[in-house]
């Protein structure tokens, strides 16, 4: 069965940076593109990024741009969000679907405060 | 960016009763492939969002015949036949026509 696993999640600073990770299993991860996904507390789903089964297209809300690096290694079936710069507005739970959005992940919750 | 404007924010129904969600988008969502990119997403209290309709009104695998997705252009429609306790929760809906990709406010669905 499809499972997308994120961790990585943690408190840090503001300026400080996290790396986020989502293990997929139970599909052939390289035929799919794959999306960030966030929720602040008590808000509502605000989309962060979006990358191609071969990772060379990518996408980026306004609101990360520059500052957010979306990745993927498909010979680990993993995806990746490089997150610098980090502002306490960048509090969320952060989820990774595939690209479809059939399928998520249970969220790995980032607190960005001093 | 495409503007995603969901009404009410907040529905009461009572059990057994149907309920319908709104979704108006600022530009219209038929991608050149002929299809027209608009999800809808329930998230129950606790949960990670799940994907109920696709392309307007196709109902994924598992979805109770009760939700049922409809409409065109810029306006699109959720609809609840029967309301039942398990479907108390925050409805969305989602452009997939346009980068970059914009939720609706959410719908919050209550029993009276």
């Amino acid at each position: 069965q499809v499972q997308l696993v994120e961790s990585g999640g943690g408190l840090v600073k503001p300026g400080g940076s996290l790396r986020l990770s989502c293990e997929a299993s139970g599909f052939t991860f390289s035929d799919h593109y794959m999306t960030w996904i966030r929720q602040s507390p008590g808000k509502g789903l605000e989309w962060v990024s979006y990358i191609s089964g071969s990772g060379s297209t990518i996408y980026y809300a306004d609101s990360v741009r520059g500052r957010f690096t979306i990745s993927r290694d498909n010979a680990k079936n993993s995806l990746y969000l490089q997150m610098n710069s980090l502002r306490a507005e960048d509090t969320a739970m952060y989820y990774c679907a595939r690209g479809d959005y059939a399928y998520w992940g249970q969220g790995t919750l980032v607190t960005v405060s001093s | 960016d495409i503007v995603m404007t969901q009404s009410p924010l907040s529905l009461p129904v009572t059990l057994g009763q149907p309920a319908s969600i709104s979704c108006r988008s600022s530009q219209g969502l038929v991608h050149s492939d002929g299809n027209t990119y608009l999800t809808w997403f329930q998230q129950r209290p606790g949960q990670s969002p799940r994907r109920l309709i696709y392309k307007v009104s196709n109902r994924d695998s598992g979805v109770p015949d009760r939700f049922s997705g409809s409409g065109s252009g810029t306006d699109f429609t959720l609809k609840i036949s029967r309301v039942e306790a398990e479907d108390v929760g925050v409805y969305y809906c989602l452009q997939d026509r346009q980068w970059p990709r914009t939720f609706g406010q959410g719908t919050k669905v209550e029993i009276k």
